[in-house]
């Protein structure tokens, strides 16, 4: 099956834009994830999707972030008014779990340069 | 709450010598471990997982890992390493009923020719 696929890959843009990324997960995949990872460090959960419903968000999600899934298959993550501390890569997974043990698969992530 | 620990930032290791790269963790109930392998400018790569069962593990590319629940361990090893393992090694963990993996700061492998 293809991977997961991330666009774009890397995103330049002035601090106070607003940014969108897209996440198409593996097909038939019912569970996204979205994480953050800076620079020397490992990634870090933002939010959760179970089909299009929304489960659950980490506290790193601040107002300025919103994550959808309409359909149960692709998702965005949007950011609005973007800050210096927004710069970072933005990883995708995706995963067929009904008991908790399969492993997320990852996109190639959107890296997010803040200028 | 659930958090990793890899001690080491980098781990150099000579061609063709064994390969370890530490990991410990802390959660609540049983865990579910993972270790993945980021190259630059890439995603993470899954290698390896412990639900239940044997301690020790196979994975992809000839890795394993042992898993030590009196230590709350599960170190990541490759019996011959190569020049082509040299990357980043990310170890994770989630308890049942949690959705949201936490993962270590992860180790730089250098494997020497």
């Amino acid at each position: 099956d293809t991977g997961v696929s991330q666009d774009p890959r890397h995103k330049i843009t002035k601090r106070g834009q607003n940014v969108t990324f897209r996440c198409d997960p593996i097909s038939e995949h019912n569970r996204l994830y979205w994480y953050r990872q800076t620079l020397g460090q490992g990634p870090e959960f933002l939010t959760y999707f179970q089909n299009e419903a929304q489960l659950e968000k980490s506290r790193l999600l601040s107002d300025r972030f919103s994550a959808e899934r309409p359909k149960g298959s692709f998702s965005t993550l949007e950011i609005q008014r973007t800050e210096q501390g927004d710069s970072a890569m933005y990883l995708c997974a995706s995963s067929r779990d009904r008991d908790g043990n399969q492993p997320q698969h990852f996109g190639d992530g959107t890296r997010l340069s803040i200028l | 709450a659930q958090s990793v620990a890899q001690p080491e930032d980098q781990v150099n290791v000579a061609e063709g010598n064994p390969l370890t790269v530490k990991c410990t963790y802390s959660v609540s109930g049983n865990p579910y471990l993972f270790w993945y392998v980021q190259y630059p400018n890439r995603g993470l790569q899954f290698l390896l997982k412990y639900i239940t069962g044997d301690n020790l593990v196979k994975g992809s590319y000839g890795f394993e890992a042992e898993f030590n629940k009196s230590q709350t361990s599960f170190h990541l090893k490759k019996p011959s390493a190569l020049v082509s393992d040299s990357a980043l090694y990310f170890c994770a963990v989630r308890s049942y009923g949690n959705n949201r993996l936490a993962f270590g700061k992860g180790n730089q492998v250098v494997v020497i020719p």
